[in-house]
């Protein structure tokens, strides 16, 4: 298994609404990642799992909530966000965090905040 | 801080024709390089990677890329476009091991369009 997975692929939701994104990947891979994309713009980082543990949170609010369950799992949970955090959410996978290997990325979750 | 370039914002080629997508690197010691590719809606595909070694990287699809350290260049290329390579495409760099950030840094993106 090669692959990265992301559900739901599509998400609407409310301001006041709690929704979960979730990752999964089986190439034994030990860093995870979350990225958020705006339309024709380049993936912009948002957190970094290395063994489970977080290693890297690059500002971002904490409406944004992410989980790392296993090594296999990464959870990013939403609540109250704003109509400006629509984008789309690719996670991605690597070897370990400081690995020159490249990211094996997910699909991504296209989400719309009402 | 590391940074790559890519100074057009859309690349547009004849079905059959060679095709060059720029992209120049600013980072301190030995970069690594990678190329990515987005089609519509979907995340991102590893095309290839420069770590060390020789300078001309063969990748998926066709592609390859040239490592130019005098330069500082790392263009992606492909001898004879086709219609479906029309997509988005992504130049990144990571520092090496040791260098402090393991983050991976993309360009702004590129748009080929392959014109039937």
């Amino acid at each position: 298994d090669t692959e990265v997975t992301q559900t739901p692929k599509h998400l609407v939701m409310g301001m006041t609404n709690k929704k979960s994104l979730k990752c999964e990947q089986h190439m034994g891979h030990r860093a995870m990642y979350w990225y958020k994309q705006k339309a024709k713009k380049p993936p912009e980082l948002m957190f970094v799992y290395s063994y489970e543990k977080l290693s890297i949170n690059e500002s971002v609010p904490s409406r944004f909530s992410p989980e790392c369950p296993n090594s296999s799992l990464l959870n990013l949970h939403l609540h109250a966000l704003q109509p400006e955090d629509s984008a789309l959410y690719l996670c991605a996978s690597s070897p370990r965090k400081r690995s020159y290997n490249e990211q094996f990325f997910g699909p991504g979750t296209r989400l719309t905040v009402l | 801080a590391q940074s790559v370039a890519q100074p057009e914002d859309q690349v547009n080629v004849a079905e059959g024709n060679p095709l060059t997508v720029k992209c120049t690197y600013s980072v301190s010691g030995n970069p690594y390089l990678f190329w990515y590719v987005q089609y519509p809606n979907r995340g991102l595909q590893f095309l290839l990677k420069y770590i060390t070694g020789d300078n001309l990287v063969k990748g998926s699809y066709g592609f390859e890329a040239e490592f130019n350290k005098s330069q500082t260049s790392f263009h992606l290329k492909k001898p004879s476009a086709l219609v479906s390579d029309s997509a988005l495409y992504f130049c990144a760099v990571r520092d090496p091991p040791g260098a402090g950030s393991y983050q991976l840094t993309f360009g702004k993106g590129t748009k080929l369009s392959v014109i039937p």
